[in-house]
């Protein structure tokens, strides 16, 4: 079956500090979509990609989703303390599903 | 503020006990996603229907999870018995298409 891996699973940055987590999936997506959860919280979207090769923007986060359309990134500039939580991304198969694979999740700290 | 209500918040029962967790969608999202979190296995995907119609269960343990929409207002996740393996937050989520999914907050679930 479909499986979407993220790397790191772990990560700490200080305060200021660029993060990239990276997303995999073991098969071709239709497309992806990112969510953040707050420590506590639930998982929130933050954006969805279709195209090949497609980069979004949202202020200081920077979405891309790969040629192949089976890898995505987040890149975060200048992380801030308001930017901890944990990343997923969650990918849909090209079958027709619309179900989404979530991804294992990066879990972000940002130290002041 | 539209939103995806679920119930109880918490959950504390005795292994064996049945267990009933209840989701509230969003008006007019036809999609309703059950998932399940973990520290070891991240969100899995339990269930998700459309139109209320059941399409794919795959993720569920079906010996003892049941998943089901009386209407389009209310989903539906029981678990009889609950083990101790079942502890864990149980998120519902609901969308339109392939659109975000909106998560509630989820059901913590702690079987002793």
């Amino acid at each position: 079956g479909q499986q979407v891996m993220q790397i790191p699973q772990y990560q700490h940055v200080q305060e200021g500090e660029d993060f990239t987590t990276y997303c995999n999936s073991s098969t071709t997506l239709s497309n992806i979509q990112w969510y953040k959860q707050r420590p506590g919280g639930h998982p929130v979207f933050l954006i969805q990609l279709v195209k090949s090769g497609e980069v979004k923007k949202q202020k200081r986060l920077t979405f891309q989703f790969g040629e192949a359309k089976k890898n995505s990134s987040l890149h975060i500039t200048a992380t801030q303390t308001t930017d901890v939580g944990t990343y997923f991304c969650a990918g849909r198969g090209t079958s027709g599903t619309y179900k989404y694979i979530f991804g294992t999740g990066t879990r972000l700290k940002v130290l002041a | 503020d539209a939103r995806v209500t679920q119930t109880p918040r918490h959950k504390v029962t005795e292994m064996g006990q049945e267990v009933t967790m209840r989701c509230q969608p969003i008006l007019g999202h036809n999609t309703v996603f059950w998932y399940r979190q973990t520290m070891m296995q991240g969100l899995e995907l339990l269930a998700y229907f459309r139109n209320r119609a059941p399409l794919d269960d795959s993720g569920m343990p079906k010996d003892r999870f049941s998943a089901e929409m009386p209407d389009a207002t209310l989903a539906t996740l029981k678990i009889q018995p609950s083990e101790p393996r079942d502890s864990a937050v149980y998120f519902c989520a609901s969308g339109s298409r392939t659109s975000e999914a909106f998560f509630g907050q989820g059901t913590r679930l702690t079987v002793v």
